[in-house]
């Protein structure tokens, strides 16, 4: 059972958006910035947005990220079948003295 | 550029231990900490914890304290976890991470392979 809430599978077609949430709670989403992962198969996870809307260098701006309250989302636009992957949300839990990282279990991405 | 190998596959059966190895390049290891995460097969991310490469303080997820251990030596830039008494859950591919910051896992190894089976 993640700490952080995704929906298990999206699709849609070329060239279309999609968006997927993560959705927590005060003491992770709600006071902490967000990362999303793209993990192609068989691959390590690769660090597509950090600090809830940021992207490293190289990333397309065809990735953008969002952040509302205790919710975050990933909004992919132009979808290439190169995108077809797993995406993972992630950020920092304070509830514990020494905190821990978390991470949302993971949403699959089938580009039609 | 910001490297991370990982040392290969294991083989452990139930109650060993087992030692994954990490070697960083490309950056200044002292300036940064580096996680350990983990996917059992077919699993979502789990984090295992954290192992600064400054001063080797670390930070180990609850359900893994006690059982787990992680160092970082700054003469070869490796950071190293060891976790025993392995049972069959523990079979996954254990990754390292360089943290940007603790919401932030920025470079990631290739991953290891831990199979733990009789």
């Amino acid at each position: 059972q993640s700490v952080l809430t995704q929906p298990p599978s999206v699709s849609a077609a070329p060239g279309q958006k999609v968006t997927i949430s993560c959705s927590g709670s005060s003491s992770n989403v709600g006071s902490n910035n967000v990362a999303w992962y793209q993990q192609l198969p068989g691959t390590a996870p690769k660090l597509l947005i950090y600090d809830n809307d940021k992207r490293p260098s190289g990333i397309p701006d065809r990735f953008s990220g969002s952040k509302s309250g205790t919710s975050a989302t990933l909004v992919i636009t132009g979808l290439q079948t190169g995108d077809e992957a797993d995406y993972y949300c992630g950020t920092w839990d304070s509830s514990l003295s020494a905190g821990f990282a978390v991470f949302g279990g993971g949403t699959q991405l089938t580009v039609l | 550029q910001v490297q991370l190998v990982q040392s290969g596959g294991e083989v452990k059966k139930p109650g060993a231990s087992v030692k994954v190895s990490c070697k960083a390049s490309g950056y200044t290891f002292t300036n940064y900490g580096i996680s350990w995460v983990r996917q059992a097969p077919g699993q979502g991310l789990e984090w295992v914890g954290w192992v600064s490469g400054y001063n080797g303080n670390t930070n180990y997820e609850q359900k893994f304290q006690g059982r787990v251990t992680m160092t970082a030596d700054t003469s070869t830039s490796t950071v190293y976890m060891e976790l025993r008494s392995l049972t069959s859950d523990d079979t996954a591919v254990y990754y390292c991470a360089r943290d940007k910051n603790a919401q932030v896992r920025e470079y990631w190894g290739q991953g290891t392979l831990v199979t733990v089976s009789s």
